[in-house]
């Protein structure tokens, strides 16, 4: 089974650091995404990549920024922590067969910003 | 873009069917279906996908119409834990040719005892 592995459970940061959120996969993906999940918006995505050091904006892309250096991590990058920040961070990765393909998404990471 | 629409609950009782419906009114010819569910406290899972025939896995079954403008998830036997968020999604394509997924806010399936 593919595994996506999210590099903390819970976060807790100060207004304006520069956090980093940490994403491995274990199957040797193509495709990685970042979403962010707040309660009654569902899930909306905010970077993805479709090969190393490739990289393409989702719907809210601003304040965040990604690297992919590697094809089995994707980190995204808050580059100045703000409150309105605070939110579930979930990523996913995938094959890039489209005609037999799955997201498999990681546990999330809580981030909390103060 | 095509777009999904989906209640936003239903209620089922344990040991039933669940059938969980999804209008897609504007899907083109070359898009998957794709469903995912939401766990209490998860990542989303995939469940399944398909484009024209219905579709079995050991976890449910896809039904699609003819005309391909509505589907339908069936759990065969609804237990406590698939209550969950269900997502029914169409992939969209970037501005750099490239598929996405966006996801909804779903269908909260609630089971009851």
């Amino acid at each position: 089974d593919v595994k996506v592995t999210q590099s903390s459970r819970y976060l807790v940061k100060r207004t304006g650091e520069k956090v980093f959120l940490e994403c491995v996969q274990d199957m040797d993906h193509e495709n990685m995404f970042w979403y962010r999940q707040d309660p009654g918006l569902g899930l909306r995505l905010i970077y993805f990549s479709y090969d190393v050091k490739m990289k393409e904006k989702g719907d809210i892309p601003e304040g965040y920024s990604v690297s992919r250096e590697k094809k089995e991590r994707f980190s995204l990058i808050l580059e100045s922590a703000s409150t309105n920040q605070t939110s579930m961070y979930l990523c996913a990765s995938s094959p890039p067969d489209r005609t037999n393909y799955g997201y498999t998404f990681g546990s999330g990471t809580r981030l909390t910003v103060v | 873009d095509a777009k999904t629409t989906q209640p936003n609950s239903m209620e089922s009782n344990e040991e039933e069917p669940v059938h969980l419906p999804c209008n897609h009114s504007t899907i083109s010819g070359t898009d998957y279906i794709h469903w995912y569910r939401q766990l209490p406290s998860q990542g989303p899972e995939y469940v399944i996908h398909g484009l024209t025939s219905n579709v079995n896995n050991r976890m449910a079954s896809l039904a699609i119409a003819e005309d391909r403008k509505s589907s339908t998830l069936i759990l065969h036997r609804a237990t406590l834990r698939d209550a969950a968020v269900y997502y029914c999604i169409l992939p969209l394509i970037s501005n750099f040719g490239n598929e996405k997924l966006t996801f909804g806010t779903g269908t909260r399936l609630t089971i009851i005892p």
